[in-house]
Formats: structure tokens, sequence, C-alpha cells
């Protein structure tokens, strides 16, 4: 079963709005990714956040995790049309030797 | 900008061709991964590997086969292409399971 649920699907956005995607998982984990790719690319990691850790910021992301609710939350701020991309978020289950788990994507787009 | 390569980057091929998909990686990492991806869709680990002669099904099944003889070096191989292989397929590293995976460009592939 899918272990990464994006949410929305779709955003669309103006240039310097924040942006806010959620991601909703079923089993526990170790950690939670989130990764951006861009139309036809590989993707690229963003940032990572242990099942410990509540909040953590990177440049202009911020990243919050509810392990309690199972999900997590991505804010670009102040976005910019080069934001445009598709995001991921990834799950490292907690159960051995585990690969990550990749949800469907949140597609943005930054309008100019 | 991470040092992973996948070759070609794209390829038209008829049915029932034997195809490889190279990738190579220059980190030394022992955890190497192949991803199926559809426009607009969630990744689908197709095989992975611990590190050299070990090598795994994932999550979808798929009619490729991989090998692993180098650490660098993890080909995917279709011995007859068929349309419904018709795809991106993403090829990943990493130090370790659960840690942050470097993504090649891609592979698109149309199997006419």
């Amino acid at each position: 079963s899918q272990q990464g649920e994006e949410d929305p699907q779709a955003l669309s956005i103006q240039e310097g709005e924040n942006a806010t995607m959620n991601c909703s998982y079923k089993t526990s984990i170790n950690n939670l990714q989130w990764y951006r790719q861009n139309s036809g690319r590989g993707l690229v990691h963003l940032i990572l956040i242990r099942s410990n850790e509540r909040e953590k910021h990177s440049g202009r992301l911020r990243v919050t995790l509810d392990t309690s609710k199972k999900s997590s939350s991505l804010l670009i701020t102040a976005s910019r049309a080069a934001d445009t991309a598709s995001y991921f978020c990834a799950t490292d289950a907690r159960s051995g030797y585990s690969t990550l788990t990749f949800g469907k994507g949140t597609m943005l787009l930054v309008s100019p | 900008e991470a040092d992973i390569y996948q070759t070609p980057r794209y390829l038209v091929i008829g049915t029932g061709k034997k195809i490889t998909l190279e990738c190579s990686q220059t980190m030394g990492h022992d955890k190497m991964y192949w991803y199926q991806q559809d426009p607009g869709m969630e990744l689908h680990l197709i095989h992975y590997s611990y590190g050299v002669n070990s090598t795994e099904k994932g999550d979808l099944s798929s009619e490729s086969t991989v090998s692993r003889i180098r650490t660098e070096h993890f080909p995917l191989t279709l011995e007859s292409a068929r349309p419904s292989h018709t795809s991106q397929y993403l090829c990943a590293s990493s130090e370790g399971y659960g840690h942050e995976q470097y993504f090649g460009p891609g592979t698109r592939l149309t199997v006419t």
C-alpha cells in the first residue's frame, strides 16, 4: 500500500506567495524526506526530518512532522517561478533494511 | 550536483529489442536503486542493490533484470522490450538505507 500521500495534487500560486504541501503516511518511520523534481528530470533531495524532530528549516523551506498524526508539511516561503516543480515526500519505514517509499507528489506552479 | 549518470537520456526502440540502461555513480555508495515513473505519477521501486553481487526486486513487478558487478555500475536490462515498458527510468544511490538518495537525470524509454 502507498506509504506517502501528498495533498494537494496540484497547487497554483503567484510569485511571492507561500506554498504549503502536506504528506500523510501509514506506518512508523525513522525519517521523512522531501524531494523536488523538475519536469522530466531526476529528483533532488531537499530536506530530511527524523522521527524525533518536529520542525526543520533550510533556507526558504520549513518542514514539520507530526508522528502522532503521521503527517508532514512542507512550506515554501516567498515562492519564485523557479520553484515550479513536483514535490514528493518519501518515508523510511522503521522495519529493518528498508528502502524509501515515495508519495504521488504535489505539482506546484508558481506564476510570475 | 550529484555524481550519478544515466545513459541514454532518451531511447526510442522497436518491440522485441534487447536494451540496457546504464547507471553509474562516483560517490562510492553501496546502495543503488532503479525506479519506474510514468509522467505525473509516483515513483515505483523496481530493483535495488545492497552492494556488489547483491540485487533485490522492488515493490513493482518488472520484467527487467539488473546486475551489480562493480560498486559504481548498476545496469538495467530488458531482454525483449514491449510498448508497456514505455516509461521513465530513474537510477539513484545512497550511502545507506534511509539516507538521502541521489538521482540521475533519468532515461525516457519509448517502445514502439
